[in-house]
């Protein structure tokens, strides 16, 4: 079935670092992959997608490109801030299922 | 402003007892969704539906019941049968195929 499998945390930073966050997937059809950001106590918010392979997701500085050839999809944000603290979910949604499948998540903590 | 609404933030029932946890939607998705969410293990899914009065189970359905009588609702039920139900259960909605989910705020359920 499919799968995801995202870098164990938890990742401490300081402000201004560079933060990645691997993610790599198993699928067997064409699927669509996500990132989610959870806050503390909320829900999850959609962070970035993308949709097909070399597509590239973006957003807050986040970025993510849909690798087929590595079957990856990691989150890369050049200079975090501390209000990025937070958990980080890569999943990703098959052509023919309604359902994501999510990595476990990775606590990401960045300090001033 | 469209969004999901989960009721009660906190919840905290004896052990023995069934409880409800309410989901509501107002952004005319066909297809929700319940997850449940355990720390280091990331979101599992409970139940969905793609359609009014029809649901299917996920992967940790038992101890678990839902209805979908109307589609801005998907109730969950966490029954005297759920082993281990004290958790961070999470509602979302999508408008179906490859779209991004959407998700509540979560509800926090504390079983003693």
């Amino acid at each position: 079935g499919d799968s995801v499998t995202q870098m164990e945390g938890p990742v401490t930073l300081s402000e201004e670092a560079f933060l990645t966050i691997n993610c790599t997937y198993t699928a067997t059809g064409y699927p669509s992959l996500f990132w989610y950001v959870q806050y503390p106590g909320e829900g999850l918010q959609l962070l970035l997608k993308a949709t097909k392979a070399d597509d590239k997701g973006s957003n807050k500085g986040f970025e993510a490109t849909y690798r087929k050839e590595t079957t990856s999809f990691h989150l890369e944000k050049g200079s975090v801030q501390v209000s990025d603290s937070a958990v980080y979910f890569c999943a990703l949604s098959d052509w023919n299922d309604y359902k994501l499948s999510f990595g476990a998540g990775t606590t990401v903590t960045v300090r001033a | 402003d469209g969004g999901i609404t989960q009721s009660p933030k906190y919840l905290f029932r004896k052990e023995g007892q069934n409880v409800t946890l309410s989901c509501e939607q107002n952004l005319n998705h066909d297809a929700m969704y319940w997850y449940r969410q355990d720390p280091g293990q990331g979101l599992r899914l409970i139940y969905y539906s793609q359609i009014v009065n029809d649901f299917q189970k996920g992967d940790i359905a038992e101890g678990y019941s839902v209805s979908r009588e109307k589609k801005e609702s998907f109730p969950l039920t966490v029954t005297s049968a759920q082993k281990n139900p004290t958790a961070f259960y999470l509602c979302a909605s999508s408008g179906g195929g490859q779209s991004p989910l959407h998700f509540g705020n979560g509800t926090r359920l504390t079983v003693t």
